[in-house]
This record gives structure tokens, C-alpha cells and sequence, in this order.
């Protein structure tokens, strides 16, 4: 298998549920990210990993908390989530992080928060 | 203030006409990406512009950076079906080390 996998693709999960997304990256890159995707908004990221270590954290609120166990594998914990946090969840990875450093993105977790 | 704006939004037209969607900004950047997402799926990568002026083609789409690198247009001849998707304009700025800034995107639908 190549590529960025995100699993689940689908998750509805009430207020007060614990869930974790999952990535895995089979592409040698060095580098994963957490991206939120939200109808009518530009890309929001939430993560940086860069080397299994966390480089940036964007104003996140913490009932998001990242984990990053290796290079190739990164998750997303949830828990007590609020409906606005319903959204399009995308992993992505990329060799390095300089400006030209392509992403890669996986197909998404799309989350429903009831 | 959205800093890089994409138009227009949603474009939706028949196969084999021509397109031009925009990127822009107030801001310079070192780089900027365009990536298409089709409907479950995450985006996949195009093209990345770096040199100011610069013009790169790939097959029908053909992707400008501006002189001042602060907007960047592609314009897609006799467009197919296969075209549709949703299209984001993503630039780096060498402050901003990692972080990639992305443009709305431009939803288009090629119709048969």
C-alpha cells in the first residue's frame, strides 16, 4: 500500500464520546500534518510533526490532541467535541518542510459531531 | 481578511469551453501550489510555481505566477468532464516556515 491512509473515512460521534482518527504515511516523508477542511473555509492547520516531534500547534483547542508515535504514523485523539467541530479532517505528509515541500494528503476522515 | 482569494467560487460550464480561475493576494510569496480535490478525496498536488513570471503547463492547464509573486491564475483549454473538482491555491512564505496558506478554492463542474 502507498500513500497517506486516514481511517476511519466516517465517524459520527456524540458530545461526550472519546475517538481517535488515525494516518499512516507510506511514503518516507519526514514530516505529518493535521489539517481541518470546513465548507467555505480555506484549509485550517491544526498540527505540525516534524521528525515525530510537534513544531506547531495553532491556537487549537485541547479536546483535539495530536500524537505522533513514528514518522509514519500520527493520530488525532477527540473528546468532548462540539457540533462545530463537525468538518472534513485531512492528513497530509511531505519530505522536509521548506516553502516548495509538496503535501500529500489522505482521503480524510469525515467527522459528524451530534 | 482572507489573504490569498480565490474567483470566483463556483464556475460551472460545458465541455470544451475554456476557463480562467485566480489566485491572489496583498502578500508575496516564495512559492505557490495548486492542488485539485475531487469529491472524497483529499487534494493531489499540480503544480508549484517559485520564479516570478513563471508559466508551467501540464497537458490542457496552463498555471501563471505573477511578475510580483502575490497572485497566480490557471487556465484550463477545452475543458472535459474530468476536470471537475475543487481547485486551491496554496502559497509559502519563507516566514512562515511549515505553514501553507490556501485559498478558498474554486469548486467547477464540466458538464457532458
Amino acid at each position: 500500500e502507498t500513500g497517506v491512509t486516514q481511517t476511519p473515512r466516517h465517524l459520527v460521534m456524540g458530545m461526550t464520546n472519546k475517538k481517535s482518527l488515525k494516518c499512516e504515511q507510506h511514503l518516507g516523508h519526514n514530516a505529518m500534518y493535521w489539517y481541518k477542511q470546513s465548507a467555505k473555509k480555506p484549509l485550517e492547520l491544526m498540527f505540525v510533526y516534524s521528525l515525530e516531534e510537534r513544531v506547531e500547534n495553532n491556537s487549537v483547542p485541547s479536546r483535539f490532541s495530536p500524537e505522533c508515535p513514528n514518522s509514519s504514523h500520527l493520530f488525532l485523539h477527540l473528546h468532548t467535541l462540539q457540533p462545530e467541530d463537525s468538518a472534513l479532517y485531512l492528513c497530509a505528509s511531505s519530505h522536509g518542510q521548506g516553502p516548495n515541500s509538496p503535501l500529500h494528503f489522505g482521503n480524510g476522515t469525515r467527522l459528524t459531531v451530534t | 481578511t482572507q489573504l490569498l482569494e480565490q474567483s470566483p467560487q463556483f464556475l460551472s460550464i460545458q465541455e470544451g469551453e475554456n476557463l480562467t480561475v485566480y489566485c491572489n493576494s496583498s502578500s508575496v510569496f516564495s512559492s505557490l501550489q495548486w492542488y485539485r480535490q475531487e469529491p472524497g478525496e483529499g487534494p493531489v498536488l499540480l503544480v508549484t510555481v517559485v520564479t516570478g513570471g513563471e508559466v508551467k503547463k501540464l497537458k490542457r492547464l496552463t498555471f501563471q505566477f505573477g511578475d510580483a509573486r502575490k497572485d497566480s491564475s490557471l487556465h484550463i483549454t477545452a475543458a472535459q468532464p474530468g476536470d471537475t473538482g475543487l481547485y486551491l491555491c496554496a502559497g509559502a512564505r519563507r516566514t512562515s516556515g511549515s505553514r501553507l496558506t490556501f485559498g478558498e478554492g474554486t469548486q467547477l463542474t464540466v458538464n457532458p
